[in-house]
């Protein structure tokens, strides 16, 4: 299985902050890799796929990048809605693995 | 807008089997992949597999051959068949739409399975 590692585990940030979050996989995966965020009590939503493509509706602060092995996720001005979790999720092979999220909390 | 709505039981004794029903409104199973996804208390969250609307699927290994997914495009439903169940298969189960099987774009709200007797 690909072993997909999250850093950091935890980021305290203020509102207006810039915000990053890396993903690294245990293997090369392209640019199969997407990040959702997660509430709490609500269910994973879909912020960026293959890598560095906005879902539609996500507002644009929030931007991917990255190929092969090395990701980041930046949210470049920080929101109050923004505070969540996020998981990364590689979509290269089978099993898909997600990593261990990072909580993104109020400063 | 697509909405998944998750169904079953929230308590099921262990050995038993799990069985969840996801359905699927103001769209058609008739595409894409159709996902479910599984999170422990507190925890990551766990792929658990999926199914093509051909009725072709796909499974975490992790899981032994223990899990089923089927699809009804009669009902608009899918379900989730997860066998001999222990308190490690307690989570919130969601079901979820891939239109890429690459990753999942469309949530249910999730359902809380606990395994106890």
């Amino acid at each position: 299985d690909i072993q997909m590692t999250q850093s950091p585990s935890s980021v305290s940030a203020s509102v207006g902050d810039r915000v990053t979050i890396t993903c690294q996989a245990s293997q090369g995966i392209s640019s199969w890799l997407a990040w959702y965020q997660q509430k709490p009590g609500k269910a994973p939503k879909l912020l960026i796929y293959a890598a560095s493509s906005l879902q539609s509706g996500v507002p644009s602060r929030f931007s991917g990048s990255g190929s092969g092995t090395d990701f980041t996720l930046t949210i470049s001005s920080l929101q109050p809605e923004d505070f969540a979790t996020y998981f990364c999720q590689q979509g290269d092979s089978f099993p898909l693995t997600f990593g261990g999220g990072t909580k993104v909390e109020i400063k | 807008q697509l909405q998944l709505q998750e169904s079953g039981p929230g308590l099921v004794k262990p050995s038993e089997t799990l069985s969840l029903t996801c359905t699927v409104s103001n769209g058609s199973i008739s595409s894409a992949y159709w996902s479910w996804i599984r999170q422990p208390p507190g925890k990551g969250l766990e792929w658990i597999g999926f199914i093509y609307y051909s009725g072709s699927t796909n499974y975490n290994p992790s899981l032994k051959s223990r899990a089923t997914i089927s699809v009804d495009t009669s009902k608009n439903q899918f379900s989730l068949n997860l066998s001999s169940v222990t308190a490690a298969d307690s989570a919130t189960y969601y079901c979820a739409r891939a239109l890429r099987y690459t990753d999942s774009d469309s949530w249910g709200q999730g359902i809380l399975v606990t395994v106890s007797s």
